[in-house]
């Protein structure tokens, strides 16, 4: 179960879009559409804002959304608002019952 | 509403076994198919998952820590507790008790974490 791999940060400026990548391999982002994404502001406790790929809880912002390709997951943030600062991970079902995240991507908002 | 309390020892000595409880309300772990589960954070770097425990006391840990995990269960008391032995300073960070849905692949409510340092 190695971690999922992300890029280490990502920034933009106010109202763009960013995306942020998810790379695992067969045995879990590629085998299972159960990529879930999960926001973490510094200090807090994560919170979920995708699941099964490009679903969202109800309360989150249509301006999150995620995609899936291969062993490839996506988060994309469109419309980047100062508040979305944050750390995200993503987190795939890996077989078995088991889980692994993602090694997280810190955003930034220029 | 759902709502996670994990308590702890704040400081652990090099060998010692960590014991962890999560306190939880707002569902029952009796209910078929939900899950209360760990993960950790090593200050500054990523979330690692670590167990789950389900509602029929099935058990699934992470690969590399299996060996030295233990999660058990006490739904009287609404409660989760997980064991952690041979503590190390690598082991040090925050550790999270969550809450799986029934049936789902995701972690709706995390509780606010305990910190956890090892260190002699």
């Amino acid at each position: 179960q190695s971690a999922l791999t992300q890029p280490a940060s990502v920034s933009g400026s106010p109202g763009q879009s960013i995306t942020i990548s998810c790379t695992g391999t067969s045995s879990d982002v590629g085998s299972y559409d159960f990529v879930s994404w999960y926001q973490q502001h510094s200090g807090k406790a994560p919170k979920l804002i995708i699941y099964e790929v490009g679903k969202r809880p109800s309360g989150v912002s249509n301006r999150f959304s995620g995609s899936k390709s291969g062993n490839t997951a996506s988060l994309t943030i469109s419309g980047l608002q100062a508040e979305d600062e944050a750390d995200y991970y993503c987190c795939s079902y890996a077989g078995s019952s088991t889980f692994v995240f993602g090694t997280g991507t810190k955003v930034t908002v220029l | 509403q759902i709502t996670l309390k994990e308590s702890g020892p704040p400081l652990v000595r090099p060998t010692q076994t960590l014991t962890l409880t999560c306190a939880f309300s707002g569902f029952s772990l009796t209910a078929n198919g939900v899950a209360v589960g760990w993960i950790r954070q090593p200050p500054g770097k990523a979330l690692e998952w670590l167990a789950l425990i389900y509602w029929n006391g099935h058990q699934s840990y992470s690969s590399s820590l299996k060996s030295r995990l233990t999660i058990t269960k006490d739904t009287s008391k609404n409660q989760v507790v997980l064991t952690m032995t041979n503590m190390d300073p690598v082991d040090t960070g925050t550790y999270y008790c969550l809450h799986r849905p029934d049936g789902s692949t995701w972690f709706d409510s995390w509780g606010q974490g305990t910190l956890v340092t090892v260190s002699s």
